[in-house]
């Protein structure tokens, strides 16, 4: 199975900061890939689909990038509400896989 | 307004059954492959299995493949989750969502815990 490795684990950052997380796949998923935002308690919310295509109703400081086996998430002016857990998920085929998550603390 | 609830999760011996129930409303699930996807206290996201509407099909992750079985009743416009031979470490919040490659609509998800 294709294995997805998300980097880092834990990052800390201030409001107002630019923000890059990492998602790397053991071979190509074209661009079979999402991205999701869980916050403790809740269900995940779907970011990004298609590697980079906003979903409906999230804000355009979110946006990611990439094909192939690399791809990015990119919050460009963090906000309070983006404190939380966030996973890549490839899609190409079953079964999909999940990244490890990245922690989004508060610095 | 798209929902899904879960229920059915609750308490249970290892080597014992669960069936989970998602209940859906403002969406008709034989129109959508489905999945459960669920997460152990303090990790992450696992795959656990999907329905295709194609041709029904479906699909297991290795870790629960010949003890899971996903089904659906169009009528009650159910999706379902029969867990046999549980074990520990199938503990979690098991969530059902829309499965378009991506998951874009979730429900709240069941706590199941296995213990004795």
């Amino acid at each position: 199975d294709i294995q997805m490795t998300q980097s880092p684990s834990t990052l800390s950052a201030s409001v107002g900061d630019r923000v890059t997380i990492t998602c790397r796949a053991s071979q190509s998923i074209s661009s079979w890939l999402a991205w999701y935002q869980q916050k403790p308690g809740k269900a995940p919310k779907l970011l990004i689909y298609k590697a980079s295509d906003l979903e409906s109703g999230v804000p355009s400081r979110f946006s990611g990038s990439g094909s192939g086996t690399e791809f990015t998430l990119t919050i460009s002016s963090l906000q309070p509400d983006d404190f939380a857990t966030y996973y890549c998920q490839r899609y190409n085929s079953y079964p999909y896989t999940f990244g490890q998550g990245t922690k989004l603390e508060i610095k | 307004e798209v929902q899904l609830v879960e229920s059915g999760g609750g308490s249970v011996q290892p080597g014992g059954s669960l069936r989970l129930s998602c209940a859906a409303s403002g969406l008709t699930l034989s129109n959508y492959p489905m999945s459960w996807v669920r997460q152990a206290p303090g990790k992450g996201l696992e795959w656990v299995s999907a329905l295709s509407v194609i041709d029904g099909r479906t699909y297991y992750a290795d870790s629960v493949k010949g003890r899971f079985t996903i089904s659906r009743d169009s009528p009650k416009n159910t999706l379902y989750l029969q867990m046999n031979s549980l074990r520990a470490d199938d503990t979690a919040v098991y969530y059902c969502a829309r499965d378009l490659g991506r998951a874009d609509y979730w429900g709240r998800g069941t706590l199941v815990t296995v213990s004795s």
